[in-house]
């Protein structure tokens, strides 16, 4: 079956902190991740893909096959930072994309 | 350019009542349309998505149903609404991203 996991409900760092919030997925061919996020009051957006293989606003994410998982990371958190993040998995030919039950990310000051 | 849109952005409707939710996409042909379930704690769940006008895949046994009239219309209906069904819906279409509408609050009383 396909599955995103996110573990996370609620992440709470400070600001200037590292921030990772986890990923894992279940899928057995090869899939497209992504993960998008949603400031308050703002739409669903993406923020970046895995194909891509690059940096948005300062975070990043790698896809491990062995290990399924598509962690994102930041060295320094920012308070802009703060929102929900949802990692999602695309099992190909983009007729479906699944989405995890997100991870709020909230950076104090 | 594309945009998304979707409406009613809140509704209140009683028990046993129908609903009609639609959606409509320009600046794009033939997108792939997705309708979501975003519930707290529990992500964003995907409950129906079509790939042309009539085609309609259904991810989740339920109460609503999704129809296709048109390229770019995307309807989510029932004939009669349970408490259950209360949320907040999501339209989305895709091209080389998923994009999304605002979504609506429906609340069942």
């Amino acid at each position: 079956a396909q599955r995103v996991t996110q573990p996370e409900k609620l992440l709470s760092v400070f600001k200037g902190a590292p921030v990772e919030l986890k990923c894992n997925y279940s899928y057995s061919g090869s899939p497209e991740l992504f993960w998008y996020v949603q400031y308050s009051r703002q739409r669903l957006q993406l923020l970046l893909r895995h194909i891509s293989r690059e940096s948005i606003k300062g975070f990043t994410a790698d896809l491990n096959k062995g290990e399924t998982s598509f962690h994102l990371k930041k060295p320094f958190a920012q308070e802009e930072d703060s929102a929900m993040y949802y990692c999602a998995l695309s099992p190909g030919g983009y007729n479906k994309l699944i989405f995890g039950a997100g991870t709020r990310l909230a950076v104090h000051p | 350019s594309q945009t998304i849109h979707q409406w009613p952005a809140t509704l209140v409707q009683p028990v046993g009542s129908p609903l009609s939710l639609e959606c409509t996409v320009e600046g794009t042909s033939n997108p792939n349309l997705y309708w979501y379930r975003q519930a707290a704690g529990r992500g964003l769940q995907l409950l129906f998505y079509s790939v042309g006008i009539g085609q309609i895949s259904s991810e989740v046994p339920q109460n609503l149903s999704a129809s296709r009239p048109q390229d770019r219309q995307f309807i989510l209906s029932s004939k009669k609404l349970l408490l259950s069904d209360s949320g907040f819906y999501l339209c989305a279409f895709w091209d080389r991203e998923a994009f999304f509408g605002q979504g609506t609050r429906l609340t069942v009383v």
